[in-house]
């Protein structure tokens, strides 16, 4: 099945400091990418659709200069957290639907955020 | 906005038993979608369901769409170790974004050996 990547898998960083955080689809292109935020035993929420070659469309409450996305090519996504805070803190999953068949959605193994 | 609320949060059977988890949305859904996400894991695809009242089946799972395409349901008979972990639907508004999808609370499933 197809394979979506992220990198870092986990990353510590202080209060103030800016993360990237990279999406890859492996083996097929997406135009559309999906940014979810998931804190513990909690459902997935979407922030943003990442949309290769246009700017991100963001969710009601989501904010677009603190959560940067930029989807530079039909393979990659990237989330940046701007100026981190420990709220911030919590499990970044990217997603990318495949166009065709079910439609199913394709998570990355999700990348955990912890702010001191 | 689209609220997808799922009964019961929590769910802990004795392995054997059977096990049943509902989502419902307070908006018509044109398609949902089923997937489990194991303990530390991210969400696997399970299902979708596009049709008024389908009921599709998955060795022992059996996932079933309303009649009024506002809810759904995912039945696991003789529940095994292997299926811990949390179960969360997932749907499209009708007339929504193409693949935006809405996830619902989820339902974590505990089974004792």
């Amino acid at each position: 099945g197809a394979v979506v990547s992220q990198h870092p898998s986990w990353v510590i960083c202080k209060s103030g400091t800016s993360v990237k955080i990279e999406c890859r689809s492996l083996d097929f292109q997406a135009t559309t990418m999906f940014w979810y935020r998931q804190f513990p035993k909690q459902s997935l929420m979407l922030m943003a659709t990442s949309n290769e070659g246009s700017k991100a469309t963001y969710e009601q409450g989501v904010e677009k200069d603190k959560f940067l996305i930029n989807h530079a090519s039909l393979t990659l996504s990237t989330l940046t957290v701007t100026s981190a805070h420990p709220e911030d803190s919590s499990f970044y999953i990217c997603s990318a639907p495949r166009t065709s068949g079910n439609n199913e959605q394709f998570f990355g193994p999700g990348t955990r955020l912890t702010v001191l | 906005g689209q609220q997808v609320m799922q009964i019961p949060q929590y769910q802990h059977v004795q392995e054997g038993e059977d096990f049943t988890t509902y989502c419902n949305s307070s908006t018509t859904l044109s398609n949902i979608q089923w997937y489990k996400q194991r303990p530390g894991g991210h969400p696997v695809f399970l299902i979708q369901l596009v049709k008024s009242g389908e009921v599709k089946k998955q060795k022992r799972l059996t996932f079933q769409f309303g009649e009024a395409k506002k809810n759904s349901s995912l039945h696991i008979t003789a529940t095994q170790t292997t299926d811990v972990g949390t179960y969360f639907c997932a749907g499209r508004r009708h007339g929504g974004a193409t693949n935006k999808l809405i996830f619902g609370t989820g339902t974590l499933l505990a089974v004792q050996p």
